[in-house]
């Protein structure tokens, strides 16, 4: 089955850096890369997505990258805002079923003012 | 529009008891999913349902867990003889169908005693 490694587990980063995010996925079956933001005492928030026939996609500070070949795909956050202080996961699934998401074990992000 | 509720959104059990946590998904969407989400960790898939169909329950971790959606829309979790192993959030989400984004509920937070 799908396995997603995920790093660093934490990150420290100051007001107005930048911060990236990695992520690895064993099954070239994986199609759909989601990524999650998660506040203490909330449900994970989808924040962005990208699908296997992009390489890339933006949106405001937010962006995502994906190397199929490597089995690769980052997050980075730019500009970087008190507010993006949170837990984020990458997950990968295969869309063809509509079936789980298989996470990765999380990021803790820390901005420092 | 509302998001998934879920319910409670925290529950003390002594060892041995049973529970049940309810999830009530976005109004119209046909998939439902749980996951289990332990301390410090990504979530993990539990089930799956498509309308009342349960099509994925691989990831139920015995067969004291027993999740129902017998009219497509509400969903009840139900975890029988708690142990202590069982501590976590429980996190239902819901999406449309086809392979769409799978919006995430607030968690029930179970701490068995």
């Amino acid at each position: 089955g799908e396995n997603v490694e995920q790093h660093p587990s934490t990150l420290s980063v100051q007001e107005g850096d930048s911060a990236v995010i990695k992520c690895t996925y064993s099954d070239s079956a994986s199609n759909y890369f989601p990524w999650y933001k998660q506040e203490l005492g909330k449900g994970p928030q989808l924040i962005i997505d990208i699908r296997s026939n992009v390489g890339e996609k933006k949106d405001q500070r937010i962006a995502v990258t994906l190397n199929k070949t490597a089995k690769h795909f980052s997050l980075h956050i730019t500009e970087t805002q008190p507010e993006d202080s949170a837990v984020y996961f990458c997950a990968a699934a295969e869309y063809s079923s509509a079936s789980k998401i298989i996470f990765g074990s999380g990021t803790r992000l820390s901005i420092r003012p | 529009g509302a998001g998934v509720s879920q319910s409670p959104r925290y529950k003390v059990a002594k060892r041995g008891q049973d529970v049940a946590l309810r999830c009530d998904p976005i109004s119209g969407h046909v998939s439902l999913f749980w996951y289990q989400q332990a301390l410090g960790q990504g979530p993990e898939f539990l089930t799956y349902f498509q309308n009342e169909a349960q099509l994925d329950k691989s990831g139920l971790p015995s067969d004291r867990f027993f999740a129902e959606r017998p009219e497509g829309s509400v969903s009840t979790l139900k975890i029988q003889r708690t142990q202590q192993e069982d501590s976590a959030v429980y996190l239902c989400a819901s999406n449309p169908g086809g392979g769409d984004t799978q919006y995430f509920g607030p968690g029930t937070r179970l701490t068995v005693l």
